[in-house]
């Protein structure tokens, strides 16, 4: 079956606690991307990658790091937590111009 | 620089009302223009997809057509069902991988 698949679903952490987000594909996707969903503002674009080795910022990309690696992965790091980034993340995948799949979200709660 | 607005929600409406929920758009470029849909819980699914000017995108009932004269792709449905209450982002991608969506539309379809 074809998805995108995130880990942790749910997770409460403290300031300044470095944590990561795991993002992994199983459509040989090219281009991978993370999200954020707050209330009111939509989704933001935090990072892109075109493939890999390849990694662009999105829109709000302050206080987030990427790595793309692999093909299929594409983590999503908090090096210094902050309250302001408690928020819904999203991570999808696509071919190059093709229909965005994606995960089912993370829910992140920063004290 | 780029943008996306959608018409404020939440939209109300009764089982087999007419839909119509507004999509503008900025862009310096050519993209591609979406509209996704999220169900409570979930992630976001496409709904439908139009790649260049006067394409008419079409799913499940829905349509929306590209129009660059007025940037705009507004969303519409003949007769909504329960099962459409969602909510609904329009979105702008350019070939270059980034993505752009509005701030969302909830629409709540009452029997």
């Amino acid at each position: 079956e074809a998805q995108v698949t995130q880990n942790p679903r749910y997770l409460i952490t403290v300031t300044g606690k470095k944590l990561t987000v795991t993002c992994s594909q199983n459509m040989n996707h090219e281009y991978m991307s993370w999200y954020r969903q707050d209330p009111g503002l939509g989704l933001r674009q935090i990072y892109y990658s075109m493939n890999v080795e390849v990694t662009d910022k999105g829109d709000v990309p302050e206080g987030y790091k990427v790595s793309r690696k692999e093909k299929r992965n594409f983590p999503l790091i908090l090096e210094s937590p902050s309250p302001n980034q408690t928020s819904l993340y999203f991570c999808a995948s696509s071919s190059a111009l093709g229909e965005l799949f994606f995960g089912e979200g993370s829910r992140l709660t920063v004290l | 620089g780029d943008s996306v607005t959608q018409m404020e929600g939440p939209v109300t409406l009764s089982e087999e009302a007419f839909l119509t929920i507004n999509c503008t758009y900025t862009a310096t470029g050519y993209p591609s223009l979406f509209w996704y849909v999220q169900y409570p819980g979930e992630g976001l699914q496409l709904l439908l997809k139009a790649t260049k000017a006067d394409d008419k995108g079409s799913n499940k009932g829905f349509e929306a057509t590209y129009r660059k004269e007025t940037t705009s792709f507004h969303l519409e449905k003949g007769s909504v069902q329960v099962s459409d209450s969602a909510v609904y982002f329009c979105a702008l991608r350019y070939q270059g991988g980034k993505l752009i969506f509005g701030q969302g539309t909830e629409l709540s379809v009452k029997p």
